[in-house]
Protein backbone atom coordinates (compact mmCIF):
# COMPACT_ATOMS: atom_id res chain seq x y z
CA UNK A 1 0.00 0.00 0.00
CA UNK A 2 1.01 3.95 -0.01
CA UNK A 3 3.32 5.11 2.74
CA UNK A 4 2.39 8.54 4.16
CA UNK A 5 5.30 9.59 6.74
CA UNK A 6 4.62 12.69 9.42
CA UNK A 7 7.17 14.42 10.68
CA UNK A 8 7.74 15.41 14.02
CA UNK A 9 6.07 12.54 15.73
CA UNK A 10 6.01 14.23 19.18
CA UNK A 11 6.28 17.86 19.62
CA UNK A 12 6.17 19.61 22.93
CA UNK A 13 5.84 23.68 22.50
CA UNK A 14 5.29 26.86 25.08
CA UNK A 15 1.67 28.50 24.87
CA UNK A 16 1.35 31.57 22.91
CA UNK A 17 4.02 29.41 19.59
CA UNK A 18 3.60 28.20 16.23
CA UNK A 19 4.18 24.50 15.64
CA UNK A 20 4.54 23.22 12.25
CA UNK A 21 4.00 19.93 11.13
CA UNK A 22 4.58 18.22 8.20
CA UNK A 23 2.98 15.30 6.13
CA UNK A 24 4.65 13.66 2.95
CA UNK A 25 3.38 10.88 0.49
CA UNK A 26 6.23 9.02 0.07
CA UNK A 27 5.60 6.51 -3.03
CA UNK A 28 2.66 8.58 -4.50
CA UNK A 29 1.50 12.14 -5.49
CA UNK A 30 -1.64 13.64 -3.33
CA UNK A 31 -3.21 16.62 -4.84
CA UNK A 32 -5.48 16.24 -2.14
CA UNK A 33 -4.63 15.47 1.55
CA UNK A 34 -6.77 15.61 4.63
CA UNK A 35 -5.65 16.30 8.30
CA UNK A 36 -7.36 15.02 11.44
CA UNK A 37 -7.34 15.48 15.32
CA UNK A 38 -8.21 12.65 17.32
CA UNK A 39 -8.43 13.47 21.57
CA UNK A 40 -7.58 10.69 23.83
CA UNK A 41 -10.44 8.17 23.62
CA UNK A 42 -11.78 9.89 20.83
CA UNK A 43 -12.44 9.34 17.40
CA UNK A 44 -10.97 10.93 14.55
CA UNK A 45 -12.32 14.22 13.20
CA UNK A 46 -11.71 15.75 10.10
CA UNK A 47 -9.98 19.76 10.11
CA UNK A 48 -9.57 20.41 6.79
CA UNK A 49 -9.33 19.14 3.39
CA UNK A 50 -5.88 20.39 1.38
CA UNK A 51 -5.38 21.19 -2.03
CA UNK A 52 -2.30 21.79 -4.16
CA UNK A 53 -2.41 24.88 -6.10
CA UNK A 54 -5.26 26.45 -3.69
CA UNK A 55 -6.35 27.34 -0.61
CA UNK A 56 -7.09 24.80 2.04
CA UNK A 57 -11.49 23.87 2.81
CA UNK A 58 -12.33 23.98 6.31
CA UNK A 59 -14.31 21.98 7.98
CA UNK A 60 -17.04 23.82 10.10
CA UNK A 61 -15.95 25.04 13.53
CA UNK A 62 -12.14 25.26 12.81
CA UNK A 63 -10.55 28.41 12.89
CA UNK A 64 -8.49 28.66 9.50
CA UNK A 65 -6.20 31.42 10.72
CA UNK A 66 -4.99 29.23 13.39
CA UNK A 67 -4.71 25.89 11.90
CA UNK A 68 -2.96 27.33 8.47
CA UNK A 69 -2.82 24.73 5.86
CA UNK A 70 0.01 24.86 3.21
CA UNK A 71 -0.21 22.27 0.42
CA UNK A 72 3.31 23.38 -0.81
CA UNK A 73 4.02 20.34 -3.59
CA UNK A 74 2.23 17.14 -5.23
CA UNK A 75 3.83 14.77 -2.51
CA UNK A 76 4.07 17.78 1.16
CA UNK A 77 1.37 19.57 2.87
CA UNK A 78 1.74 21.46 6.21
CA UNK A 79 -0.45 22.03 8.95
CA UNK A 80 1.08 24.99 11.30
CA UNK A 81 -0.72 25.72 14.63
CA UNK A 82 -0.54 29.36 15.23
CA UNK A 83 -0.43 30.57 18.89
CA UNK A 84 -1.11 27.31 20.34
CA UNK A 85 -2.60 27.01 23.67
CA UNK A 86 -3.13 23.75 26.01
CA UNK A 87 -6.40 22.94 24.63
CA UNK A 88 -4.77 22.30 20.81
CA UNK A 89 -2.47 19.48 22.75
CA UNK A 90 -3.99 16.78 20.80
CA UNK A 91 -3.02 13.64 18.44
CA UNK A 92 -2.87 15.33 14.49
CA UNK A 93 -2.94 12.84 11.23
CA UNK A 94 -2.90 13.25 8.24
CA UNK A 95 -4.12 11.09 4.94
CA UNK A 96 -4.15 10.76 1.16
CA UNK A 97 -5.93 9.14 -0.88
CA UNK A 98 -4.00 6.88 -3.05
CA UNK A 99 -4.69 3.62 -6.14
CA UNK A 100 -6.94 5.90 -8.50
CA UNK A 101 -9.83 4.99 -5.98
CA UNK A 102 -11.06 6.97 -2.59
CA UNK A 103 -8.96 4.57 -0.67
CA UNK A 104 -7.31 6.85 2.10
CA UNK A 105 -3.78 6.11 3.58
CA UNK A 106 -2.52 7.70 7.24
CA UNK A 107 0.59 9.34 8.42
CA UNK A 108 1.64 7.77 11.86
CA UNK A 109 0.41 11.11 13.49
CA UNK A 110 1.98 13.96 15.52
CA UNK A 111 1.11 14.49 19.02
CA UNK A 112 1.03 17.68 19.87
CA UNK A 113 1.61 18.94 23.79
CA UNK A 114 1.68 22.68 24.42
CA UNK A 115 2.56 23.80 28.17
CA UNK B 1 -22.75 15.27 7.62
CA UNK B 2 -23.38 11.39 7.39
CA UNK B 3 -23.99 9.26 11.04
CA UNK B 4 -21.39 6.26 10.98
CA UNK B 5 -22.33 4.29 13.58
CA UNK B 6 -20.24 1.45 15.18
CA UNK B 7 -21.17 -2.02 17.62
CA UNK B 8 -20.33 -2.71 20.10
CA UNK B 9 -18.23 -0.04 21.74
CA UNK B 10 -16.14 -2.69 23.36
CA UNK B 11 -15.42 -5.98 22.88
CA UNK B 12 -13.42 -8.60 25.91
CA UNK B 13 -12.34 -12.17 23.56
CA UNK B 14 -11.02 -15.20 24.40
CA UNK B 15 -8.51 -16.19 22.56
CA UNK B 16 -9.27 -18.59 19.60
CA UNK B 17 -12.52 -16.49 19.72
CA UNK B 18 -14.41 -15.45 17.03
CA UNK B 19 -15.99 -12.02 16.46
CA UNK B 20 -17.97 -9.49 14.63
CA UNK B 21 -18.28 -5.58 14.52
CA UNK B 22 -21.02 -3.62 12.94
CA UNK B 23 -20.78 -0.60 10.94
CA UNK B 24 -24.07 1.39 9.91
CA UNK B 25 -24.40 4.79 7.86
CA UNK B 26 -27.07 7.19 7.34
CA UNK B 27 -26.57 7.35 3.70
CA UNK B 28 -25.12 6.39 0.29
CA UNK B 29 -21.44 6.29 0.07
CA UNK B 30 -18.68 5.86 -2.37
CA UNK B 31 -16.02 4.75 0.29
CA UNK B 32 -16.03 2.66 2.91
CA UNK B 33 -13.07 1.70 5.14
CA UNK B 34 -11.69 -0.42 7.80
CA UNK B 35 -9.03 0.65 9.79
CA UNK B 36 -7.10 -1.07 13.13
CA UNK B 37 -5.40 1.92 15.24
CA UNK B 38 -2.53 0.45 16.87
CA UNK B 39 -1.27 1.48 20.83
CA UNK B 40 1.16 4.24 19.06
CA UNK B 41 -1.76 5.67 17.07
CA UNK B 42 -0.74 4.63 13.77
CA UNK B 43 -4.08 3.43 11.65
CA UNK B 44 -3.73 0.15 9.64
CA UNK B 45 -6.14 -0.36 6.65
CA UNK B 46 -7.74 -3.75 7.13
CA UNK B 47 -10.10 -3.05 3.90
CA UNK B 48 -11.53 -0.52 1.64
CA UNK B 49 -14.68 -2.19 0.94
CA UNK B 50 -17.80 0.21 -0.34
CA UNK B 51 -19.55 -3.22 -1.59
CA UNK B 52 -19.31 -6.75 -1.07
CA UNK B 53 -17.11 -9.14 0.76
CA UNK B 54 -13.50 -9.66 1.05
CA UNK B 55 -11.04 -11.79 3.25
CA UNK B 56 -7.61 -11.37 4.31
CA UNK B 57 -6.50 -14.27 6.50
CA UNK B 58 -8.61 -13.95 9.31
CA UNK B 59 -10.08 -11.29 8.76
CA UNK B 60 -13.20 -10.92 6.14
CA UNK B 61 -15.58 -7.90 5.75
CA UNK B 62 -18.77 -7.35 3.89
CA UNK B 63 -21.00 -4.46 3.04
CA UNK B 64 -24.03 -4.49 1.96
CA UNK B 65 -24.26 -0.94 0.52
CA UNK B 66 -28.29 -0.72 -0.25
CA UNK B 67 -28.67 -1.57 3.20
CA UNK B 68 -26.61 0.75 4.63
CA UNK B 69 -24.16 -1.01 6.93
CA UNK B 70 -21.04 -3.56 6.60
CA UNK B 71 -19.43 -6.05 9.00
CA UNK B 72 -16.31 -7.00 10.44
CA UNK B 73 -15.69 -10.59 10.86
CA UNK B 74 -12.25 -11.31 12.89
CA UNK B 75 -11.77 -15.43 13.48
CA UNK B 76 -9.52 -17.17 15.54
CA UNK B 77 -8.70 -14.08 17.22
CA UNK B 78 -5.16 -13.55 18.79
CA UNK B 79 -3.91 -11.00 21.68
CA UNK B 80 -2.18 -8.55 18.81
CA UNK B 81 -6.00 -8.38 17.65
CA UNK B 82 -6.72 -5.88 20.36
CA UNK B 83 -6.93 -2.45 20.02
CA UNK B 84 -9.71 0.10 18.41
CA UNK B 85 -10.94 -1.21 15.30
CA UNK B 86 -12.64 2.53 12.85
CA UNK B 87 -15.35 2.23 10.14
CA UNK B 88 -14.85 5.27 8.18
CA UNK B 89 -16.85 6.47 5.13
CA UNK B 90 -17.05 8.95 2.47
CA UNK B 91 -14.77 10.69 0.40
CA UNK B 92 -13.92 13.11 3.13
CA UNK B 93 -13.88 10.01 5.83
CA UNK B 94 -16.19 10.14 8.68
CA UNK B 95 -15.10 8.10 11.80
CA UNK B 96 -17.44 6.38 13.96
CA UNK B 97 -16.62 5.88 17.70
CA UNK B 98 -14.97 2.54 17.36
CA UNK B 99 -14.72 -0.97 18.69
CA UNK B 100 -12.41 -1.56 21.32
CA UNK B 101 -10.84 -5.03 21.62
CA UNK B 102 -9.74 -6.58 23.89
CA UNK B 103 -8.45 -10.09 23.22
CA UNK B 104 -7.51 -12.33 26.47
CA UNK B 105 -4.44 -14.90 26.65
Amino acid sequence: GAVVSQHPSRVICKSGTSVKIECRSLDFQATTMFWYRQFPKQSLMLMATSNEGSKATYEQGVEKDKFLINHASLTLSTLTVTSAHPEDSSFYICSAPSGGTYEQYFGPGTRLTVT
Amino acid sequence: GIQVEQSPPDLILQEGANSTLRCNFSDSVNNLQWFHQNPWGQLINLFYIPSGTKQNGRLSATTVATERYSLLYISSSQTTDSGVYFCAVAYKLSFGAGTTVTVRA
